[in-house]
């Protein structure tokens, strides 16, 4: 299957500071990508699609200025969290659309955030 | 929008047994199908998959089956293993190359060795 490359895996930082995450697509395009937010033993959240070549489309509710997406090549989407709080620390998950009829799914391995 | 249940919240089981999940989903428009297990710290992987112009799949331990009338697919494990402990989640999403999944809200399952 698709390969969705995610990283770093785990970040520590501290609150003010901003924090960039990376998501790949290591063997195949993806013109839209997926940012969710996980908190522990719940499902999760959708904040934003990743539209290559385009602005993002947020959720209800998701601060666009807090996080900034950036989706500048076909294989590549970053997420920043900026000027991040202990409230933003999360487990944030990326995915993309794949398969022979780009209906799929296949996710990062996440991103454990931690602010202090 | 798209609504999807998931039942139960937690399961557990003797190795060797069956476990299954159930989802309902409230968009008759929706058309293919997912289920995800996801490791602790680890993203949400693909396991199976069902489009809604078929009733039933299966990859060897692993089957899922759907019924558009009562608007739910269930996911079937059997003879688990340890190793098929995690979290699942089911999804639904309407069309292709488009669209956003909604997903459940997940099951833990605990196969006991």
């Amino acid at each position: 299957g698709a390969v969705v490359s995610q990283h770093p895996s785990r970040v520590i930082c501290k609150s003010g500071t901003s924090v960039k995450i990376e998501c790949r697509s290591l063997d195949f395009q993806a013109t839209t990508m997926f940012w969710y937010r996980q908190f522990p033993k719940q499902s999760l959240m959708l904040m934003a699609t990743s539209n290559e070549g385009s602005k993002a489309t947020y959720e209800q509710g998701v601060e666009k200025d807090k996080f900034l997406i950036n989706h500048a090549s076909l294989t590549l989407s970053t997420l920043t969290v900026t000027s991040a709080h202990p409230e933003d620390s999360s487990f944030y998950i990326c995915s993309a659309r794949g398969g022979r009829t780009n209906e799929k799914l296949f996710f990062g391995s996440g991103t454990q955030l931690s602010v202090l | 929008g798209e609504n999807v249940e998931q039942h139960p919240s937690t399961l557990s089981v003797q190795e060797g047994d069956s476990a299954v999940i159930k989802c309902t989903y409230s968009d008759s428009a929706s058309n293919y199908f997912p289920w995800y297990k996801q490791e602790l710290g680890k993203g949400p992987q693909l396991i199976i998959d069902i489009r809604s112009n078929v009733g039933e799949k299966k990859d060897q331990r692993i089957a899922v089956t759907l019924n558009k009338t009562a608007k739910h697919f269930s996911l079937h494990i059997t003879e688990t293993q340890p190793e098929d402990s995690a979290v699942y989640f089911c999804a639904a999403s309407i069309g292709t190359n488009a669209g956003k999944s909604t997903f459940g809200d997940g099951t833990t399952l605990t196969v006991k060795p």
